[in-house]
C-alpha cells in the first residue's frame, strides 16, 4: 500500500520560500499525478497544483506566480516550494495521489486523490 | 474557475438515520465529481469518485447520485464512525476546486 510522507520546516518568517518535499513509499511514482492540497485549520480545502511524472506541472492560478513543483524520480519524491508567504499561508500541507481518470474530462486525465500523506503543519511568522 | 456550494453546513442526526448532503457546480462537471470523508487529525478519505462510483473499501451504505450540476451524497444509516466532514471535488475544469464542505454531526 502506497505511503506519502510530507517534510520540511515548520516555520517560516514572512517573504521568505515555504519548501517541502513528499516522498512516496510501497508504490511507484510513475504513472502518477502528484498535487498539492492545503487546508487552513478549521476551513476547506485548497488545491494548490500538481505534477505529473514527466515534469508536467499545473497550477492553481491564484497561487500560480508564488509556485513550484518539481519530481525526483530517483528518489520516488515530489517538491513543492512556494515564495513570498504570509500569514494567510499559514495551513496544513498535504500532498496527494491521483491515478488518471476512468475517463479523460475536456481539459484533463487527472483522476481523484487516492491516497494523501499525513499533513504538515506550516506556520508563517517572524 | 468552478464553484462548489455544499448544503448543509452542518447536519444533526442520530446514529441510525439517514443523510442526504448535496454539491452544486457553478457550471456543468458532467460526472465528474468525488466526495471525501474527513476526520479531525486525518487527512480526507476518496469514497465517490465518479458521481456514483464507490472506491475501494468503502461500505455500501455510502451511494452517490446526480450529473450536471446537482449532486447527492447518501448514508443510509449513520454509524458513529461516519460523524465527520464531507467534501466535495471536481475534476472537469482547471483548477481543481472542493466545495466548502458539510459537517455531520451527533
Amino acid at each position: 500500500q502506497v505511503q506519502l510522507q510530507e517534510s520540511g520546516p515548520g516555520l517560516v518568517k514572512p517573504s521568505e520560500t515555504l519548501s517541502l518535499t513528499c516522498t512516496v513509499s510501497g508504490g511507484s511514482i510513475s504513472g502518477y499525478y502528484w498535487s498539492w492540497i492545503r487546508q487552513p485549520a478549521g476551513k476547506g480545502l485548497e488545491w494548490i497544483g500538481r505534477i505529473y511524472t514527466i515534469g508536467d506541472t499545473k497550477y492553481n492560478p491564484s497561487l500560480k506566480s508564488r509556485v513550484v513543483m518539481s519530481v525526483d524520480t530517483s528518489k520516488s519524491q515530489f517538491s513543492l516550494k512556494l515564495n513570498s508567504v504570509t500569514a494567510a499561508d499559514t495551513s496544513v500541507y498535504y500532498c496527494a495521489r491521483a491515478p488518471p481518470g476512468v475517463a479523460c474530462t475536456s481539459t484533463s486525465c487527472i483522476g481523484y486523490f487516492d491516497s494523501w500523506g499525513q499533513g504538515a503543519l506550516v506556520t508563517v511568522s517572524s | 474557475e468552478i464553484v462548489l456550494t455544499q448544503s448543509p453546513v452542518t447536519l444533526s442526526l442520530s446514529p441510525g438515520e439517514r443523510a442526504t448532503l448535496s454539491c452544486r457546480a457553478s457550471q456543468s462537471i458532467r460526472s465528474y465529481l468525488a466526495w471525501y470523508q474527513q476526520k479531525p487529525g486525518q487527512p480526507p478519505r476518496l469514497l465517490i469518485y465518479d458521481a456514483s462510483n464507490r472506491a475501494t473499501g468503502i461500505p455500501a451504505r455510502f451511494s452517490g447520485s446526480g450529473s450536471g450540476t446537482d449532486f447527492t451524497l447518501t448514508i443510509s444509516s449513520l454509524e458513529p464512525e461516519d460523524f465527520a466532514v464531507y467534501y466535495c471535488q471536481q475534476r472537469q475544469n482547471w483548477p481543481l476546486t472542493f466545495g466548502g464542505g458539510t459537517k455531520v454531526e451527533i
